[in-house]
């Protein structure tokens, strides 16, 4: 079954402590990207991959970093994670016609 | 860049009413998609519209994009509790290959 895998799927920490969240996808699809769902903000895109080893920013990148090691994987990364990072994150694998979204990672930040 | 602004933020249907959602452009759409949300899930892909005048439809959900391509509507026909959930349109930037602009949704809540 074609999918994206996101973990984890909640995650509650404290300020400054770095996580990881990983993404995985098994469509062999060269795009991949990250995204935060904030209320009244929609979706807003984080990093982005266009295929191993070549990752840019999106609109929404500071805080986070991310690594594209491999053509299946693409972590989240937050160094030093803060309050205003708590929010709802998508990971996507695409083709040209469409975006197949992980099923999200709520992360609360106290 | 371009913008994409979604009407109504949020919307309360009583089941079997129809309803429609409005996505509109500052600028000329290259492709226009469809999403839905189930409150805390992820995005599930409704359909996608590329050209002037296009409709197309997936059981009860109609959405047409006109003919100047700058306006995208969701219309549910008789809605149903199935439909609740967060409706998000996104547009291709053509100049970016993939990259989305997304709208900022709409919460559709179905009153029984």
């Amino acid at each position: 079954e074609a999918q994206v895998t996101q973990n984890p799927r909640y995650l509650i920490t404290v300020t400054g402590k770095k996580l990881t969240v990983t993404c995985s996808q098994n469509m062999n699809h060269e795009y991949m990207s990250w995204y935060r769902q904030d209320p009244g903000l929609g979706l807003r895109q984080i990093y982005y991959s266009m295929n191993v080893e070549v990752t840019d920013k999106g609109d929404v990148p500071e805080g986070y970093k991310v690594s594209r090691k491999e053509k299946r994987n693409f972590p989240l990364i937050l160094e030093s994670p803060s309050p205003n990072q708590t929010s709802l994150y998508f990971c996507a694998s695409s083709t040209k016609q469409e975006q197949f979204f992980g099923p999200g990672t709520r992360l609360t930040v106290l | 860049s371009q913008e994409l602004e979604q009407s109504p933020q949020s919307l309360i249907v009583q089941e079997g009413k129809n309803l429609t959602i409005n996505c509109t452009s500052s600028k000329t759409l290259y492709g226009l998609y469809w999403y839905k949300q189930k409150y805390g899930e992820g995005l599930i892909f409704l359909m996608m519209l590329q050209k002037g005048g296009e409709e197309k439809s997936h059981e009860k959900i109609t959405a047409k994009l006109d003919e100047k391509k700058q306006q995208s509507s969701l219309h549910i026909t008789a809605s149903q509790p199935s439909h609740a959930g967060i409706y998000l349109c996104g547009e291709d930037e053509r100049d970016s290959n993939y990259q989305l602009i997304w709208g900022a949704g709409t919460k559709l809540i179905i009153k029984p």
